[in-house]
């Protein structure tokens, strides 16, 4: 699985946008992106993913250059309970056995502060 | 969320004496995953399931194994426990993407906390 590289840390007003970046450049052609987030003490949780295009839903929106070497993810509005660390995964499509794993990083902690 | 339970959520022992955590899904779901989280490393895959009896080992599964007798529970067992494996364990589980048509996100249980003391 390709290696992605994110800020160790960022601030968040309440209520503005977060923009979260993801860096993976050497991402293949049959891998997504995929965000997780954990909030302090619980388990993972997933958010989103994508491939190519843009994806949004109820918790978030997918940006994915051109490219495919970056990412961002977009909190439209975020709210104090958004406070965790944000993982950018990049794994392949098809699996079955250890194609499944997910490959955790250190992530990026948010802070939304009030 | 998936139904995903851990057992027990705290626990304390002592060097040496084996640790059984179980993990308990109502989801049926196919695969099953147990990871460790410590400080300064993430989240790190112990061992998975791929099938009922279908295990493999993960990026750090010395000192572990793993049983899956049945589809909704997998069993991780540390038969003589170190002082290194105090850490706070998860479960996960993901659903087949042939039969839900999922890209296959993962859900996690709620976490193990293990001290060995």
């Amino acid at each position: 699985d390709a290696k992605t590289t994110q800020p160790p840390s960022m601030d968040c007003a309440e209520g503005r946008a977060a923009n979260l970046p993801c860096n993976h450049s050497t991402i293949s052609g049959n891998e997504y992106v995929y965000w997780y987030r954990q909030i302090h003490s619980q388990g993972p949780q997933y958010i989103i993913h994508g491939l190519k295009n843009n994806e949004t839903n109820e918790m978030a929106s997918l940006i994915i250059t051109e490219d495919r070497k970056s990412s961002t993810l977009i909190l439209p509005h975020a709210t104090l309970r958004d406070t965790a660390v944000y993982y950018c995964i990049v794994r392949v499509r098809n699996y079955g056995g250890s194609q499944g794993n997910l490959i955790f990083g250190k992530g990026t902690k948010l802070s939304v502060k009030p | 969320d998936a139904g995903i339970t851990q057992s027990p959520r705290h626990k304390v022992t002592e060097t040496g004496t084996p640790v059984t955590l179980r993990c308990h899904q109502t989801e049926n779901h196919r695969y099953m995953y147990w990871y460790r989280q410590d400080p300064g490393h993430g989240l790190r895959l112990i061992h998975y399931s791929y099938g009922v009896k279908d295990t493999d080992k993960g990026e750090v599964s010395d000192g572990y194994s793993v049983s899956r007798s049945k589809t909704e529970d997998f069993l991780l067992t540390l038969e003589s426990a170190t002082s290194s494996q105090t850490s706070v364990y998860f479960c996960a589980t993901r659903p087949s993407f042939e039969v839900t048509g999922m890209q296959g996100e993962q859900f996690f249980g709620p976490g193990t906390r293990l001290t060995v003391l």
